[in-house]
C-alpha cells in the first residue's frame, strides 16, 4: 500500500524556520518526482515545489522562491521542505504528493498520490 | 506564468443533474490539463489527466474535454458522493498551477 506521511508542522513564529518531512512507503521512491502543495484554511490548493526523481531538477512557486527549499533522500525514502523566514500567509496544511508514473506523458508535474498533510500555523 | 481560471466558483445541483465546470488557461497548454477532486475533509484525488483520460477507478459519469486553452469537466449524472471541490491544473510546464476551484453542492 502506497503511503505518504508528513510531519514537522506546528506553530512557528514569524521569521523563524522549520523543516517538513514526508516519509514514503509502498512504492519505489527513487523512481518518482515528488511535490509539496499547500492549502490555507478554507482556501484552494496551491502548488509549492517539485523535485525530480534524482533530485537534480527543482521548481518553486513564485510565492515561496528564495525562502523554501525542497530536497529528498532516496536512501531514506524521505522528502523534505525547508521553510525559512515564515510569514503569516504561509499558514496552511502542507501536503506531499507523488508524481504520476513515468508512462504518463508529463508525469512529473502531475500529483498522483497525496499524504494527509501537516498543519503549519505562523503566529506570534 | 500561465493562469488557470475556473467557472463557476460554486454550483448547486440535484441528484441526476448534468454538471459542467469550465477551466480556461491564459495561454495554450495543448491537452496538459488535469482535474482533481477534493471531498470535504479529505485529500485531493487525481480524476482526469491529458484533458480527458480517466484515472483508474474513476466512475464513467466523469468526463473531460478540451484542448489548447478551454477545458471542461462534466459529471453526467450527479451523485451525492460527488459533493466536492474540483480543481483544474495545467502541467505542460512548471509551475503546475491549479485553478481556484469549483465547489459542487447538492441542492
Amino acid at each position: 500500500q502506497e503511503q505518504l506521511v508528513e510531519s514537522g508542522g506546528g506553530v512557528v513564529q514569524p521569521g523563524r524556520s522549520l523543516r517538513l518531512s514526508c516519509a514514503a512507503s509502498g512504492f519505489t521512491f527513487s523512481d518518482y518526482g515528488m511535490h509539496w502543495a499547500r492549502q490555507a484554511p478554507g482556501k484552494g490548493l496551491e502548488w509549492v515545489a517539485v523535485i525530480w526523481y534524482d533530485g537534480r531538477t527543482k521548481y518553486y512557486a513564485d510565492s515561496v522562491k528564495g525562502r523554501f527549499t525542497i530536497s529528498r533522500d532516496n536512501a531514506k525514502n524521505t522528502l523534505y521542505l525547508y521553510v525559512n523566514s515564515v510569514r503569516a500567509e504561509d499558514t496552511a496544511v502542507y501536503f506531499c504528493a507523488r508524481s504520476a508514473p513515468s508512462v504518463v506523458v508529463g508525469a512529473t508535474l502531475l500529483l498522483d498520490g497525496w499524504g494527509q498533510g501537516t498543519l503549519v500555523t505562523v503566529s506570534s | 506564468d500561465i493562469q488557470m481560471t475556473q467557472s463557476p466558483s460554486s454550483l448547486s445541483a440535484s441528484v441526476g443533474d448534468r454538471v459542467t465546470i469550465t477551466c480556461r488557461a491564459s495561454q495554450g497548454i495543448t491537452n496538459s490539463l488535469a482535474w482533481y477532486q477534493q471531498k470535504p475533509g479529505k485529500v485531493p484525488k487525481l480524476l482526469i489527466f491529458a484533458g480527458s483520460t480517466l484515472q483508474s477507478g474513476v466512475p464513467s459519469r466523469f468526463s473531460g474535454s478540451g484542448s489548447g486553452t478551454d477545458f471542461t469537466l462534466t459529471i453526467s449524472s450527479l451523485q451525492p458522493e460527488d459533493v466536492a471541490t474540483y480543481y483544474c491544473q495545467k502541467y505542460n510546464s512548471a509551475p503546475p498551477t491549479f485553478g481556484q476551484g469549483t465547489k459542487v453542492e447538492m441542492k
